[in-house]
């Protein structure tokens, strides 16, 4: 059971806008900045968002990330078929005093 | 560019231990807090432990405190996961990653390939 969480999975058409929740509480994103995090099959992941709403470079406008008291949601906007990846969310955690992540969201386009 | 690349995986019996290494390059290594996430096969990402750039400071998951250290050799630009105890439920890919700071509330920034743990029991 992670400490954050997400829909196991999330589904859109080419073109389409998708959104994915990630849910924490009050010593995680209630209180800290999340990050997005995204994997290829077979691939390390890679950081997508940072500071809840920052694209690192190379990272497409498409992207984008919000946060509001302690949920936090990644939008997908034009979706494309390499898109399709397992996308994580993470924050810190002042009560465990550590990082931790939702379950991971497994997107699909359809 | 930044390059990570991790080894010392491999499979190992219960109870026993084993110490991976993280090889660093492209960037200054004392300027920035590295971490170690593992993912079990078929799972999601996990947390394991981290430790501050200048190694003052170090954090583990609860699933490891006591049995696995983190550590960093500055001289060699490596970072190390020491594993003790080990158990069925440790079998992941450990992945070694280079936060974007000193401190422990930075993102991970950049991620090795990963090296396979396997734990038999």
């Amino acid at each position: 059971q992670s400490v954050l969480t997400q829909p196991p999975s999330a589904s859109g058409a080419p073109g389409q806008r998708v959104t994915i929740s990630c849910s924490g509480s009050i010593s995680n994103i209630g209180s800290n900045v999340v990050n997005w995090y995204h994997q290829l099959p077979g691939a390390a992941p890679k950081l997508l968002i940072y500071s809840s709403n920052q694209r690192p470079s190379g990272v497409p406008d498409r992207f984008s990330g919000s946060k509001s008291g302690t949920s936090a949601s990644l939008a997908i906007s034009g979706l494309q078929s390499e898109d399709e990846a397992d996308y994580y969310c993470a924050s810190w955690d002042d009560s465990l005093t550590g990082w931790v992540f939702g379950g991971g969201t497994k997107l699909t386009v359809l | 560019q930044v390059q990570l690349v991790e080894s010392g995986g491999g499979v190992v019996q219960s109870g026993r231990s084993l110490r991976l290494s993280c090889a660093a390059s492209g960037f200054t290594f004392s300027s920035y807090a590295m971490h170690w996430v593992r993912q079990a096969p078929g799972k999601g990402l996990e947390w394991v432990a981290l430790v501050s750039y200048d190694e003052s400071d170090t954090y583990y998951a609860d699933s490891v405190k006591g049995r696995f250290t983190i550590s960093r050799d500055t001289s060699k630009n490596t970072l190390f996961l020491q594993m003790n105890s080990l158990r069925p439920e440790d079998t992941a890919i450990y992945y070694c990653a280079r936060a974007g700071g000193r401190g422990p509330y930075y993102y991970f920034e950049y991620w090795g390939q990963g090296t396979l743990v396997t734990v038999s029991s």
